[in-house]
């Protein structure tokens, strides 16, 4: 059975139109996190949520955003997707803060034309 | 500083050969995560170790404290094993998985 599910598993955006990807979980797990993963590269953290409290960070861009209305699921905004920003993006979840065991969704594949 | 490093970087083998991939971290980790990443495909986890050895079917996942030092085997290789291998630790002060470059496997038929 599923547990970290993200949809669609394929997105096509245009330059500078907005694109939402979505995570659901079924874990009922407090953390959720955002990943980002260019081309041969690995995994960068963009964000997370423990609970309902935001953590951004540092170097993650002013263009990405996120929104946690429930403990479910998790969303991730690009306000104004640009080329750079055709990547894989991964959501995963862990039961608390410093619980290490993170669980992993299929990711959903980004493409910006 | 955080850090954990591959080697190596790409492996290519013939059908049932011994593979093994190996892993250094930093001082500080809580635990370390094997990760499995098929070709355009998302995170599966295959191990999670903070000690010792790990088994599941043709996989084995080893870890030596002092050494700061993992390796990942995989027995009897197939051409399904071809994926990029990720080794990923969470460091306790930061709260946060750090993860490696990843190994890119192929297993020729």
């Amino acid at each position: 059975d599923a547990m970290v599910i993200q949809n669609p598993r394929y997105q096509v955006t245009q330059f500078g139109k907005p694109v939402t990807l979505s995570c659901s979980q079924t874990l009922n797990h407090n953390v959720m996190y955002w990943y980002q993963q260019k081309s041969s590269q690995a995994p960068k953290l963009l964000f997370h949520y423990y609970d309902k409290d935001f953590n951004n960070e540092a170097d993650t861009p002013d263009n990405f955003q996120s929104r946690r209305p429930n403990t479910s699921f998790c969303f991730l905004d690009i306000r104004s997707p640009g080329l750079g920003d055709a990547a894989m993006y991964l959501c995963a979840t862990s039961r608390d803060r410093v619980s290490y065991e993170q669980y992993f969704g299929p990711g959903t594949r980004l493409t910006v034309t | 500083k955080n850090e954990v490093e591959q080697s190596p970087q790409n492996l290519t083998a013939q059908e049932g050969e011994f593979i093994t991939i190996n892993c250094s971290y930093s001082v500080g980790i809580s635990a370390l995560h094997w990760l499995q990443q098929h070709p355009g495909g998302g995170i599966v986890s295959l191990f999670m170790l903070s000690s010792g050895k790990k088994k599941h079917g043709r996989l084995i996942a080893t870890i030596n404290i002092q050494e700061k030092h993992s390796s990942l085997h995989i027995t009897a290789s197939h051409p399904r094993d071809s994926a990029v291998y990720i080794c990923a630790a969470w460091y306790q002060g930061a709260q946060k998985l750090v993860f490696g470059q990843g190994t890119r496997l192929t297993i020729n038929p």
